[in-house]
């Protein structure tokens, strides 16, 4: 099993919908969750941090699900220029590894 | 501006002959780190540096090698190139290596005929 896994997609949504990414980890020791956007072919960029209560930063909601072991990405109202691949970034305590899922790829049509 | 520089961005080479990538960064951080990305896999460490002449293995080491003699620069070596090292790398630095606070190169993409 995978220590980071995410629905590849694409994910084809129309502008102006809700669309929720899910990310599942392995390690139960992991500390440090994060999402990352990348454009293609070109280099990631921080999104936003998940912390255990939640947090929101505009159209953006991630969420950290420590029972079931998950983070989510939400992001409402789709704009065209959220087309990208979304990196889930995993840290296990104790240790400098950042472990990064595969991404999941969003395609927002008008 | 603060930045990370790869340098070359695109490169060709054949099998065999000795290369190396360059890495930059100037925000004076003390973590830098080299991945891969290929198609299926995601991005892959391959090696980091937590400081000056302090470097580690990631996950992907072989083939590879690297230097931190200066705070500032992390170039990658590849001695031997072989084709399945055909791929996008990115350099990235961190003031505490931390995922939230990592800022990456521009890529290079790196093919071995």
């Amino acid at each position: 099993r995978k220590e980071v896994e995410q629905d590849p997609g694409p994910f084809n949504v129309p502008e102006g919908a809700t669309v929720a990414f899910n990310c599942t980890y392995s390690n139960s020791a992991s500390q440090s969750f994060f999402w990352y956007r990348q454009d293609c072919r070109k280099e990631p960029k921080l999104l936003m941090s998940v912390y255990s209560s939640g947090n929101e930063d505009g159209r953006f909601t991630a969420q950290l699900n420590r029972a079931s072991q998950y983070i989510s990405l939400l992001i409402r109202d789709s704009k065209l220029s959220d087309s990208a691949t979304y990196l889930c970034v995993v840290n296990v305590v104790g240790t400098d590894k950042l472990i990064f899922g595969t991404g999941t790829r969003l395609q927002v049509f008008p | 501006e603060a930045q990370v520089t790869q340098n070359p961005r695109y490169l060709i080479t054949v099998t065999g002959k000795k290369l190396t990538v360059t890495c930059s960064q100037n925000m004076n951080h003390e973590y830098m780190s080299w991945y891969r990305q290929d198609p299926g896999l995601g991005l892959r460490q391959i090696y980091y540096s937590m400081n000056v002449e302090v470097t580690d293995k990631g996950d992907v080491p072989e083939g590879y090698k690297v230097s931190r003699k200066e705070k500032r620069n992390f170039p990658l070596i590849l001695e031997s190139p072989s084709p399945n090292q055909t791929s996008l790398y990115f350099c990235a630095s961190s003031l505490l290596g931390r995922a939230e606070k990592l800022f990456f190169g521009s890529g290079t993409q790196l093919s071995v005929l």
